[in-house]
């Protein structure tokens, strides 16, 4: 069956300060990888997604960036942390089928930004 | 039902009873709906998905009701459990074309023992 690891569960940084959160998937090959933010109270917003290594889509213009160095392994980076990057931080994988398809994600990372 | 600014819609029920949190979705195209259920603190999870040829699918304990004349998803919970307490969202998609599910803010479920 297939898992969804991310890493860390939380983190707390300063203002200023390099941000990478880590997702890899087990048990699937070639998925689609997603990142999403998530606000209290609020949808989820998605933020990066990638079809395969080194394709990445930005769906928001913002602070962060990410990158696909292996088939299941998806990375989230900041080079300079703003306090309105503290979220909750969710990764999701689908098929490779093409085409909206059911996502699963992650546990997540709760980031604090001070 | 959707959210209003940052406050989720809240249903309250007594254990043992049925549930049914609503969803209204935006796009006329989407062709693909799923459910989540998301505890406190952790991610999302999935419970059942459903596609636009049916208009009811059921599950362990949930059935999904898909209404496209109104746009209106439905998910009901039969003799809800303690352990049902958590925030549940509908999410919208395309099957082709698009990597994109669109997400609704939630209503968040509590169960009364």
């Amino acid at each position: 069956s297939q898992t969804i690891h991310q890493w860390p569960a939380t983190l707390v940084q300063p203002v200023g300060s390099p941000l990478s959160l880590e997702c890899t998937v087990e048990g699937t090959s070639n998925p689609n990888l997603y990142w999403y933010r998530q606000a209290a109270g609020r949808g989820l917003q998605l933020l990066f997604y990638s079809v395969g290594i080194g394709q990445i889509s930005s769906e928001v213009p913002q602070n962060l960036s990410a990158s696909r160095p292996q088939d299941r392994q998806f990375i989230l980076s900041s080079k300079k942390l703003l306090l309105s990057d503290s979220g909750f931080y969710l990764c999701a994988w689908s098929g490779d089928g093409g085409g909206t398809d059911t996502q699963y994600f992650g546990p997540g990372t709760r980031l604090t930004v001070l | 039902g959707e959210s209003v600014g940052l406050h989720l819609p809240t249903l309250s029920v007594q254990e043992g009873d049925n549930s049914i949190i609503n969803c209204a979705y935006s796009n006329s195209a989407s062709d693909y709906f799923i459910w989540y259920k998301q505890e406190s603190g952790k991610g999302p999870q999935f419970i059942i998905d459903i596609r636009s040829n049916m208009d009811k699918r059921q599950g362990q304990r949930v059935t999904v009701l898909l209404n496209k004349t109104v746009k209106h998803l439905s998910l009901q919970i039969a003799a809800t459990q303690p352990g049902d307490s958590a925030v549940y969202f509908c999410a919208e998609g395309r099957r082709a074309g698009s990597y994109q599910l669109t997400f609704g803010k939630g209503t968040k479920l509590s169960v009364i023992p």
